[in-house]
């Protein structure tokens, strides 16, 4: 099964620029969403599509993906950034997920 | 306004079954894949089993092959997540999500509901 790689956790100055990594054999060949868990609620998508923003979310969320790096990129961090990030595609009919990045926002 | 609302989840024994319901308000239900997500205490998100519009596809991770059924009731707006021979690590918050087919997101999610595996 596909299987892809997120870092544990990740810190980022508040104001400066944080970018998240999610990797996969191929990766750039899928689309590839992200979500934003806080503590207590259901994830929410800030990414779909590789580079796509749904409405409400702040246009400092933004996502790349070629190769085998999928990134998404929280630009000027701010204190309520701080939360569990999720990679998330679709292979062979099923739904996968990164294991997940904590962001600390310091 | 899509709303996602579950329901169902609470505290079985080991072997026990369950069912949870998603109800599904302010799109058309029968045009969408549906998903099921969980999360353990502390852990991350873990996909468990998608339905196709009209039921006839279903797939599942295979930690709940054979003893989970997804379905759904059009009619109802809902979606269904049975439960059978749970075991502790099971214990999990499941939530129910809107799958769009194609790209392969989850654009709405529910709130979740709790399921909790003791004896």
């Amino acid at each position: 099964s596909y299987e892809v790689t997120q870092p544990l956790s990740l810190s980022v100055a508040l104001g400066q620029t944080a970018r998240i990594t999610c990797g996969g054999n191929n990766i750039g060949s899928k689309n590839v969403h992200w979500y934003q868990q806080k503590p207590g609620q259901a994830p929410v998508v800030v990414i779909y599509r590789d580079t796509n923003r749904p409405s409400g979310i702040p246009e400092r969320f933004s996502g790349s993906n070629s190769g085998n790096m999928a990134t998404l990129t929280i630009s000027r961090a701010q204190d309520g950034d701080e939360a569990d990030y999720y990679c998330q595609m679709w292979d062979s009919s099923t739904v996968i997920f990164g294991g997940g990045t904590k962001l600390t926002v310091l | 306004e899509v709303q996602l609302v579950e329901s169902g989840g609470g505290l079985v024994q080991p072997g026990g079954s369950l069912r949870l319901s998603c109800a599904a308000s302010g799109f058309t239900f029968s045009s969408y894949w549906m998903s099921w997500v969980r999360q353990a205490p502390g852990k991350g998100l873990e996909w468990v089993a998608n339905i196709k519009q009209d039921g006839s596809e279903r797939q599942y991770v295979n930690s709940v092959e054979g003893r989970f059924t997804i379905s759904r009731d059009n009619a109802k707006n809902s979606v269904y997540l049975q439960m059978n021979s749970l075991r502790a690590e099971d214990t999990a918050v499941y939530y129910c999500a809107r799958l769009v087919y194609g790209s392969g997101g989850l654009d709405y999610w529910g709130q979740g509901t709790l399921v909790i595996v003791s004896s």
